[in-house]
């Protein structure tokens, strides 16, 4: 079945530091990708999302970019904030399951001053 | 915008018991709701998928007379777990699509169930 592999957090970094969460994914056909984020308290919420291979998602300062050829939907962010910290999720729809979220197991992301 | 709530947010009861989780989208129709469980340090497992008015279609492994949806309105779904025993306490999490389509779900904060 589909599955989706993220980095092992937590993740502690200092503010300005630049950020990269790995996240790979095994999927029949063409799935969409998405990054997902939850700060503390709240519900997930949609942080980035690409359809279709070499797309590149951005939003608030982040980007990741869907490589099919890797199977990989990496996130990245060139100078992190303490207002990041959060659990990151990578997620994946197939292509046939419209809205059937399968999640990897979520990286916490701290950063200090 | 996009807002959906979950009542009560941590509930603890006694093995036995049944307990009801309400999803409430509160600024738009929520077509289709999803239920996820979540363990401590893991990811996010899609429970079931229900759409106002009709059945709720469970992914494989997931007992449904033991966890009952109902999508009665299109601004409220509930989960009631029944009989619960301690291997259901989990954080269960709740979310929701509308006219924005499936690639806009909005997720609820999730309850925390604990069963003694």
């Amino acid at each position: 079945g589909d599955s989706v592999t993220q980095m092992e957090g937590p993740v502690t970094l200092s503010e300005e530091a630049f950020l990269t969460i790995n996240c790979t994914y095994t999927a029949t056909g063409y799935p969409s990708l998405f990054w997902y984020v939850q700060y503390p308290g709240e519900g997930l919420q949609l942080l980035l999302k690409a359809t279709k291979a070499d797309d590149k998602g951005s939003n608030k300062g982040f980007e990741a970019t869907y490589r099919k050829e890797t199977t990989s939907f990496h996130l990245e962010k060139g100078s992190v904030q303490v207002s990041d910290s959060a659990v990151y999720f990578c997620a994946l729809t197939p292509g046939t399951s419209y809205g059937k979220l399968t999640f990897g197991q979520g990286t916490i992301l701290t950063v200090h001053p | 915008g996009a807002v959906v709530s979950q009542h009560p947010s941590w509930v603890i009861c006694k093995s036995g018991t049944s307990v009801k989780i309400e999803c409430r989208s509160l600024d738009f129709q929520a077509t289709t709701m999803f239920w996820y469980r979540q363990f401590p340090k893991q990811s996010l497992m899609l429970m079931a998928t229900s759409n106002e008015g009709s059945k709720a279609t469970y992914e494989q492994g997931v007992e449904k007379d033991k966890f009952l949806i109902n999508h009665a309105s299109l601004t409220l779904s509930t989960l009631t777990v029944t009989s619960a025993h301690p291997e259901d306490s989990s954080f269960y999490i709740c979310s929701a699509t509308g006219t924005g389509g499936a690639y806009t779900q909005y997720f609820g904060p999730g309850t925390r169930l604990t069963v003694l």
